[in-house]
């Protein structure tokens, strides 16, 4: 069964730093799609983005980057210039027949 | 505001008793997709539907059913409740069928079981 990991519980950073949100998977496919997702206080989630396993280059969107590295399994989310709306939980997500989320990471903007 | 309407929002009700929680997708969008998140087992899939027909299954109790109905609104049937059913339990729905596709969440239903 496929598992994700996400070994930061809790991660805080100063508003405008970059902070990196790390996740490990465990896979023996070579096609599959990882995603993350932002639950802020109103419990709503958000896909923050998206990644194809099969595309090389990391996915952006806006202050949100992520390291994907297949051959390690490995799939971080980097966000620069940190807001306070950035605040949320974060959740992993590897998708391939079925959605498999990790346990989150509780981020702290420290004004 | 996602479009993906839930009702309703929060629910208490008594072990051993079947509640429904409801969901309306976006305008447009074929795919319902269930999910549970509790303190003891985190955020889990629990079964997909597009136009009607089950597309994916994930961790869904056999205790627990789900259809979609031709309006394309769906309802997860919760039975036999147990304490440890108490969650928040959201929809999300999406245009297409696969589970990769983006989905739009809706606010969640609050499960309380006493």
């Amino acid at each position: 069964a496929q598992t994700v990991t996400q070994s930061q519980p809790e991660m805080s950073v100063q508003e405008a730093e970059t902070v990196t949100l790390s996740c490990t998977y465990d896979t023996s496919e070579s096609d599959y799609y990882l995603f993350w997702y932002k639950q802020p206080p109103s419990r709503q989630m958000i896909l923050v983005i998206r990644q194809e396993a099969y595309k090389q280059q990391n996915a952006t969107e806006n202050r949100f980057s992520v390291n994907f590295q297949k051959a390690a399994k490995s799939f971080s989310l980097k966000i620069s210039d940190s807001q306070l709306g950035d605040a949320a939980m974060y959740f992993c997500a590897y998708i391939r027949e079925k959605l498999t989320f990790g346990t989150g990471t509780r981020l702290t903007i420290i004004p | 505001d996602s479009g993906v309407t839930q009702t309703p929002k929060h629910l208490i009700t008594a072990t051993g008793q079947r509640v429904t929680l409801r969901c309306s997708p976006r305008s447009g969008d074929l795919s319902v997709y269930w999910y549970q998140q509790s303190l003891d087992q985190g955020l889990q899939f629990l079964i997909q539907y597009y136009n009607g027909e089950e597309r994916a299954k994930g961790n869904i109790l056999e205790r627990f059913s789900a259809q979609q109905f031709p309006d394309l609104h769906s309802e997860l049937n919760l039975s036999s409740l147990e304490l440890g059913d108490s969650a928040l339990y959201f929809c999300a729905s999406s245009v297409r069928e696969g589970l990769s596709n983006i989905q739009y969440f809706g606010a969640g239903t609050r499960l309380s079981v006493l």
